[in-house]
């Protein structure tokens, strides 16, 4: 079945350096990737979008890569600030419609 | 713009009972997807509905149904509730057009089963 991971449940890091962050997907070729963000009792919220033939785009100090060859994403937030802690979700997407599968979340804190 | 609006934001029924929840989507959005979320399972698809008509389905019971109206907004019903399927559940909307588009979440209803 179609599934998709992320390689840490949580992560820790240092205020200013950058956090990395990774979905790896299976049995799955989505035809795009999109991350999003959730703090606690909140909805996800929309960080960025990759389609299978982009290598990578950006937004602010925000990152990501998407390697079909892999069948992996990487997200990178740099310069991070403890407001970057939440959990951050890997969601692929294949085809018409708007079967979203998530990955299972990277609780991320940025330690002051 | 308002966003997503789900209502109830907390419930809480007896198992054996069922329970409808409501979302009101952004307006001109016409996919409305709804996802339950739970610490074990994370979030998982469970339909989408684009103009009125179920496009994609995920893996749940027939016990877990859905609807949408001509004013884009849905519905969602849950029968014969269970202990297991106390949960956020999480209702978005896009403009569904295509593949390729951002969905916009709701705050979630919290339905507790007792």
């Amino acid at each position: 079945s179609q599934k998709i991971e992320q390689n840490s449940e949580a992560l820790n890091i240092q205020e200013g350096k950058t956090a990395t962050l990774t979905c790896n997907y299976t049995n799955y070729s989505p035809a795009y990737l999109q991350w999003y963000r959730q703090d606690p009792g909140r909805g996800p919220v929309f960080l960025l979008l990759i389609r299978e033939n982009e290598k990578e785009k950006r937004k602010e100090r925000l990152k990501v890569t998407f390697d079909t060859t892999l069948k992996q994403s990487l997200f990178h937030i740099t310069a991070s600030q403890p407001a970057d802690s939440a959990t951050y979700l890997c969601v692929a997407v294949g085809g018409y419609g708007q079967n979203f599968v998530f990955g299972p979340g990277t609780r991320l804190s940025v330690l002051p | 713009k308002a966003g997503v609006t789900q209502t109830p934001r907390y419930l809480i029924k007896t198992r054996g009972q069922q329970v409808t929840l409501s979302c009101s989507p952004i307006s001109g959005h016409r996919s409305v997807s709804w996802y339950q979320q739970t610490p074990g399972q994370g979030l998982q698809f469970l339909f989408e509905y684009f103009s009125e008509t179920q496009r994609n389905k995920g893996n749940f019971p027939g016990r877990f149904s859905g609807r949408q109206f001509s004013n884009s907004r849905s519905e969602m019903n849950v029968s014969t509730l269970e202990l297991g399927d106390s949960a956020l559940y999480l209702c978005a909307s896009s403009l569904g057009l295509e593949a390729a588009t951002e969905a916009f979440f709701g705050q979630g209803t919290r339905l507790t089963v007792v």
